[in-house]
């Protein structure tokens, strides 16, 4: 089973600042890395898969790249909603599985 | 627009079974994978299984083998998952969530989701 893990647990970031989010696989997925965002009380949405392709409807200042086992998750300038937690998950082999999740939170 | 929408919050004796159900709309139901995870209070998300809904095929997490059931009732849209023998730690929101992709024999990423299930388990 590929272990996920994220860093960091926790960043703190002012709003309108840069954040980079970072995802390790214990082995090779290819590009076969997706990311999402959680909000309280709320589903996981699908922001990026395939490492760096942005899903349907999500904003240009979420980017992801990454290959093999070294992933990024990069939001650019932090706006108010974008407050919340974020997991990375990897489906290059089963079982699927996700990081433990970093949240991001208002420095 | 694609939905999946759940049963509501259930609260179970240890040792219980609970049916947590997920009802599709929006696209052809059978067309793509359904899988289940889950979320205990305060913690990450964890893959429980998969299920086809094309034919019904599925793989389970190792660590529930055994305890968990999949199905899919094609006729409503429907996908259920079945969680036996309860414990405390099984308390949780449970989320459907539809395969991104359809590949067969892969896994893929999860493009919608459903709104979760609480499932609380207690004496």
């Amino acid at each position: 089973e590929i272990v996920m893990t994220q860093s960091p647990a926790t960043l703190s970031v002012s709003p309108g600042e840069r954040a980079t989010l970072s995802c390790r696989a214990s082995q090779s997925v290819s590009s076969n890395l997706a990311w999402y965002q959680q909000k309280p009380g709320q589903a996981p949405r699908l922001l990026i898969y395939g490492a760096s392709t942005r899903a349907t409807g999500i904003p240009a200042r979420f980017s992801g790249s990454g290959s093999g086992t070294e992933f990024t998750l990069t939001i650019s300038s932090l706006q108010s909603e974008d407050f919340a937690v974020y997991y990375c998950q990897q489906y290059n082999n089963w079982p699927p599985g996700f990081g433990q999740g970093t949240k991001v939170e208002i420095k | 627009q694609v939905q999946l929408v759940q049963s509501g919050a259930e609260v179970k004796k240890p040792g219980a079974s609970v049916k947590v159900s997920c009802k599709a709309s929006g696209y052809t139901f059978t067309s793509y994978g359904i899988s289940w995870v889950r979320q205990a209070p305060g913690q990450g998300l964890e893959w429980m299984g998969w299920i086809s809904a094309y034919n019904g095929n599925t793989n389970y997490a190792q660590k529930l083998q055994g305890r968990v059931t999949m199905t899919t009732d094609t006729s409503t849209s429907t996908a259920y998952m079945e969680l036996r023998s309860l414990r405390s730690d099984d308390t949780a929101v449970y989320y459907c969530a539809r395969d991104g992709e359809r590949i067969v024999g892969a896994t893929t990423f999860f493009d919608y989701w459903g709104q979760g299930t609480l499932v609380t388990v207690s004496s």
